[in-house]
Formats: structure tokens, C-alpha cells, sequence
């Protein structure tokens, strides 16, 4: 089936910072998307990339979906206490249409 | 607006018992309806989606079962949950495009 690599597994970095996250596949991927899921809450949408090249900016983050259809990142400028969660990434296939395949996630935590 | 709600928020369920968690979809029509699981400190997995009423594509074999008796809502259950069903129940909708809107999530814990 479908895997998405994404790394880190998990980032420890002071207040101020920059983070830059990643997600890799095996396959080409049609979309994808970016979601943070905060502790016993739901994951909620960041950013969604929808061609290859693409960039995209939402407040201190920014999303790019790779030119081979491949991978895709996350950055995220002057880290606040608040952006403190887990960050998944999600794709679809061609051969997915109606299912997203999810990143194993990357944890965030802000050292004070 | 869309809102979905997810219920029970938090469950504690002994090992051999039923299991019923319910998720509702409001102010859309015909939305694609997705159950994942999320085990603690790990990534979601996705255990059926529905396509429509009475449409239920399950992923994983195992000791779960979904329904969606009417349009917008989607149920999961269980004859006799174990202690592996523990986790963070997630349910998700979708109408165009890909992006899915996540629930609040229900808590199972099996004791």
C-alpha cells in the first residue's frame, strides 16, 4: 500500500525558532495537505497543495509540494508556544481517490 | 457552516462488551465519511470510509463494523471489544475535492 515517510519523528527547539518539516513517498502523489492535531483533539487543516511546484503560505507557515510529485514540506518561522502539536502530512494517489494516505507525524515541542 | 460532532467524547468499556460510537455531519449533503484510529503517540489509520447511505468500504480486518444508516451520519461498533480497540477514535468527512474535516475524537479506553 501506500507510505509517506515523514521526518523528524519528533523536534525539541526553543521559542523563536524556525522548524522544517518533511514528507516523502514512494509514489505520485495528487495532493497534499498539512494538518496539526493539538493533544485529544482532532487533526485540523493547515494547507492543502494541489500542483506540483506549488507554494503556499498560511500566517507563519509554508507549504511546497515537491516538483516530482514525491515529497512535500512544512516550515514554520518564529515558533510561539502555540504551535505545539503533532503535524501530519496527507496525500492521495492516483490510486486512492476517495482515501488520503497519512504521515506517521511529527511531534513538536518548544523548550521554554 | 459544516460542524461535525463526534459521541461519546470519552469511553471506558470492559474487555468482551459492545461498542457503539456515533459521528454526525451537519450543514452538507452527501458527504464522504471516514473512521480512523489513532493509537497513542502514533499516526491515523483509516478502518472504513462511506462513499453514500448503506456504503461502507472497510481497510483493516478486524473486530470493528461501520454503518451509515442515513446520509450524514456514520456509526462504529463492536459484539465484544478487546483490549486492542483502545485508542482515539477519529471520524472525518469530505464533500469535493480531498481535504478532510477531522471530528473531536472519542477516547476508548478497554479495561
Amino acid at each position: 500500500g501506500q507510505q509517506l515517510n515523514q521526518s523528524p519523528q519528533s523536534m525539541f527547539i526553543q521559542e523563536g525558532e524556525d522548524v522544517s518539516m518533511n514528507c516523502t513517498s514512494s509514489s505520485i502523489f495528487n495532493t497534499w495537505l498539512w494538518y496539526k492535531q493539538d493533544p485529544g483533539e482532532g487533526p485540523v487543516l493547515l494547507i492543502a497543495l494541489y500542483k506540483a511546484g506549488e507554494l503556499t503560505s498560511n500566517g507563519r507557515l509554508t507549504a511546497q509540494f515537491g516538483i516530482t510529485r514525491k515529497d512535500s514540506f512544512l516550515n514554520i518561522s518564529a515558533s510561539i508556544p502555540s504551535d505545539v502539536g503533532i503535524y501530519f502530512c496527507a496525500g492521495r494517489s492516483n490510486f486512492g481517490n476517495e482515501k488520503l494516505t497519512f504521515g506517521t507525524g511529527t511531534r513538536l515541542t518548544i523548550i521554554p | 457552516s459544516q460542524t461535525i460532532h463526534q459521541w461519546p467524547a470519552t469511553l471506558v468499556q470492559p474487555v468482551g462488551s459492545p461498542l457503539s460510537l456515533e459521528c454526525t455531519v451537519e450543514g452538507t449533503s452527501n458527504p464522504n465519511l471516514y473512521w480512523y484510529r489513532q493509537a497513542a503517540g502514533r499516526g491515523l489509520q483509516l478502518l472504513f470510509y462511506s462513499v453514500g447511505i448503506g456504503q461502507i468500504s472497510s481497510e483493516v480486518p478486524q473486530n470493528l463494523s461501520a454503518s451509515r444508516p442515513q446520509d450524514r451520519q456514520f456509526i462504529l461498533s463492536s459484539k465484544k471489544l478487546l483490549l486492542s480497540d483502545s485508542g482515539f477514535y477519529l471520524c472525518a468527512w469530505k464533500w469535493a475535492g480531498d481535504t478532510q474535516y477531522f471530528g473531536p475524537g472519542t477516547r476508548l479506553t478497554v479495561l
